[in-house]
């Protein structure tokens, strides 16, 4: 079975924090990614990365950025914590090798609250 | 660009009763669609997935949902609901010369009443 671990489940930072969300698969997937998710507005893409050293914004990348030094490790990083950062953090995975699939594979997700 | 809608943000069932979640969605190019359930606090589960082969497609937990590309949808169904079904479904698409992104509906939070 394909594994998404993200390094909490539940987090508590204070405004102006630096923050690290972790993401880590072991499938040898080439492509991960980062959502938020909030009520009412679904799942809303931060960044992707379809290689190491690669990545690509989303729709909403303003206030975050990412790293991926590693195959299987994708880090989420908030410079200077808001508290319109609060929300539910989810990474996903996948890969283009499986011809016709696309699927991707979510972590548990990890809920951040900036106070 | 593709798009993904999903009409009724909330929807309550009797536990017994036809469970219908419905999508539309537009795309481009030939889409493949996929229907995850999120339970509370967890992440996304992929429940089913249409990838152009058969237009009915079976997936996890008894549902199953039809391809229509005369209509664009996607719609989910299951004939008897269970209340362990209650939770949140997300109808997502993705076009095949995106970088495997994929583009999520709004959700509907199924409830199921006893």
């Amino acid at each position: 079975d394909v594994k998404v671990t993200q390094s909490s489940r539940y987090l508590v930072k204070r405004t102006g924090e630096k923050v690290f969300l972790e993401c880590v698969q072991d499938m040898d997937h080439e492509n991960m990614f980062w959502y938020r998710q909030d009520p009412g507005l679904g799942l809303r893409l931060i960044y992707f990365s379809y290689d190491v050293k690669m990545k690509e914004k989303g729709d909403i990348p303003e206030g975050y950025s990412v790293s991926r030094e590693k195959k299987e490790r994708f880090s989420l990083i908030l410079e200077s914590a808001s508290t319109n950062q609060t929300s539910m953090y989810l990474c996903a995975s996948s890969t283009t090798r499986d011809r016709g699939t696309y699927e991707q594979y979510f972590g548990p997700g990890t809920r951040l609250t900036v106070t | 660009a593709q798009s993904v809608t999903q009409l009724g943000s909330h929807v309550s069932v009797s536990e017994g009763a036809l469970v219908l979640l419905r999508c539309n969605y537009s795309s481009s190019v030939p889409p493949y669609l996929f229907w995850y359930v999120q339970y509370p606090n967890q992440g996304l589960q992929l429940l089913l997935k249409y990838t152009s082969a058969a237009t009915l497609v079976k997936g996890i937990n008894g549902f199953e949902a039809e391809f229509k590309k005369s209509e664009t949808s996607f719609h989910l169904t299951k004939p008897s609901a269970h209340m362990r079904d209650a939770a949140e479904y997300f109808c997502a698409v993705t076009n095949n010369n995106a970088g495997n992104m994929l583009t999520f509906g709004g959700g509907t939070r199924l409830m199921v009443k006893p």
